[in-house]
């Protein structure tokens, strides 16, 4: 039984460019989530998604943007990056995400911005 | 929004000892309280979760403890082991706002010594 997936596991960009990074989802899951953790804090919330709409942001700038296919698989977007943008994105899967479900992360994307 | 604090952010402990980490949270309508344990390049894992309608809650060696009035919650783990050692989180769910959106602590290098 897969878990989170995520791809790809390490990434490494020059400023001003984009990136995308993809999640699969647990099999049955709807929900999913994604987070930013910089070195040494907690993840930090960017945005949710569940039947592709959009359930919440977090405060992260413009330049993040993500969405949600029809298979629940869910791609988050980052333009112009910045050297503060490296980070681990971790994604995560819920079975309906209403409140106070268990997340079951993914094991992230490893960005660095250089 | 919701505050989550956690301490210590580091702690030493030799093998067989217990160990206990705090959290406090800043909204008394937070009614989740999941704690998360994450090794060096892993995915958080979800170890233990309680329900602000339940006092404590214990699987085999782990226990978590939580005082609505205090708005605190802790982790316990007894009679630990060098494979405890790793990271842990705490995070709140707060229910104002929709989705299930998680705000995590700092988090706590827990290090078992033989």
């Amino acid at each position: 039984d897969a878990g989170v997936t995520q791809s790809p596991t390490h990434l490494i960009k020059t400023r001003g460019q984009h990136v995308t990074l993809r999640c699969s989802p647990i099999s049955g899951h709807k929900s999913v989530s994604w987070y930013q953790q910089v070195l040494g804090q907690g993840p930090q919330f960017i945005f949710q998604y569940y039947e592709k709409e959009e359930r919440g942001r977090g405060n992260f700038p413009d330049r993040f943007s993500a969405r949600q296919f029809p298979n629940y698989s869910s791609e988050l977007n980052v333009n112009a990056l910045l050297l503060g943008d490296s980070a681990l994105y971790l994604c995560a899967s819920s079975l309906t995400g209403t409140g106070g479900e268990k997340l079951f992360f993914g094991s992230g994307t490893q960005l660095s911005v250089l | 929004g919701e505050n989550v604090e956690q301490h210590p952010s580091t702690l030493s402990v030799q093998e067989g000892d217990s160990a206990v980490i705090k959290c406090t949270y800043s909204d008394s309508a937070s009614n989740y309280f999941p704690w998360y344990k994450q090794e060096l390049g892993k995915r958080p894992q979800l170890i233990i979760d309680i329900r602000s309608n339940v006092g404590e809650k214990k699987d085999q060696r782990i226990a978590v403890t939580l005082n609505k009035t205090a708005k605190h919650f802790s982790l316990h783990i007894t009679e630990t082991q060098p494979e405890d050692s790793a990271v842990y989180f705490c995070a709140a769910f707060w229910g104002g706002g929709g989705g299930n959106k998680l705000t995590f602590g700092t988090g706590t290098q827990l290090k078992v010594e033989l």
